[in-house]
């Protein structure tokens, strides 16, 4: 089974819609990202969370709304989609502690906005 | 702040040729340096890291050293395979530099790699 699992894989919305995005981890990590990829852009952080109780906006949260329901839940909502919000997103999570910051990433949520 | 500059793709290239990819970074504090792999239609895997200057990260036949003189951490592999085909990502983790960036990875923009039978 996979470790961090997004829901839904693909969704097709409209333009103002409310959707939100889920993703869940068994691996035990503290903490949790939410990122979009763009052709030619790389991954942008929109939210991160180093624990329940510590949510944090990214480089590009504007649109965009989190919340930690528990260690392991970490949801992503998009309160009135717009069409530049389509692009891939992924969840990731990483463990306190370490030199280094290796992150987890879940298989991506394609979101499309019409 | 911090920052991650790599060369673009696409990177076209025959099986068994001889791929590098150029990953270059400015950092603040004391980074540590990472390179993933995004295979079609999954999401990022860790291919390799080094955390201290002129460690030599590697895997699956993938190597970076990281260049705290030229600040670099370009990704080589001496023969490749379709199965190679992928996009890579140069990514840094800052954990000495300021709070801001601390506990974060900054990404490069991403190679897509290309390998033909």
């Amino acid at each position: 089974d996979a470790d961090v699992t997004q829901t839904p894989r693909n969704r097709i919305t409209k333009t103002g819609k409310r959707i939100m995005l889920e993703c869940s981890q068994t691996k035990g990590h503290d903490r949790m990202y939410w990122y979009r990829q763009d052709p030619g852009l790389g991954l942008r952080l929109i939210y991160y969370s180093f624990d329940v109780k510590d949510i944090n906006k990214g480089e590009i949260s504007d649109g965009y709304s989190v919340s930690r329901q528990a260690q392991a839940k970490f949801s992503l909502s998009l309160e009135s989609a717009i069409p530049n919000q389509t692009a891939l997103y992924f969840c990731a999570t990483s463990d306190v502690g370490g030199v280094a910051n290796e992150q987890f990433f879940g298989p991506g949520t394609r979101l499309t906005v019409l | 702040g911090d920052s991650v500059t790599q060369m673009e793709g696409p990177v076209t290239l025959s099986e068994e040729a001889f791929l590098t990819i150029n990953c270059t970074y400015t950092a603040t504090g004391y980074p540590s340096l990472f390179w993933y792999v995004q295979y079609p239609g999954e999401g990022l895997q860790l291919l390799l890291k080094a955390t201290k200057a002129d460690d030599k990260g590697s895997n699956k036949g993938f190597e970076a050293t990281y260049r705290k003189e030229t600040t670099s951490f370009h990704l080589e592999k001496g023969s490749v395979q379709v199965s190679d085909s992928a996009v890579y990502f140069c990514a840094l983790s800052d954990m000495g530099g300021t709070t801001d960036s601390w506990g974060k990875l900054q990404f490069g923009a991403g190679t897509q790699v290309v390998v033909t039978p």
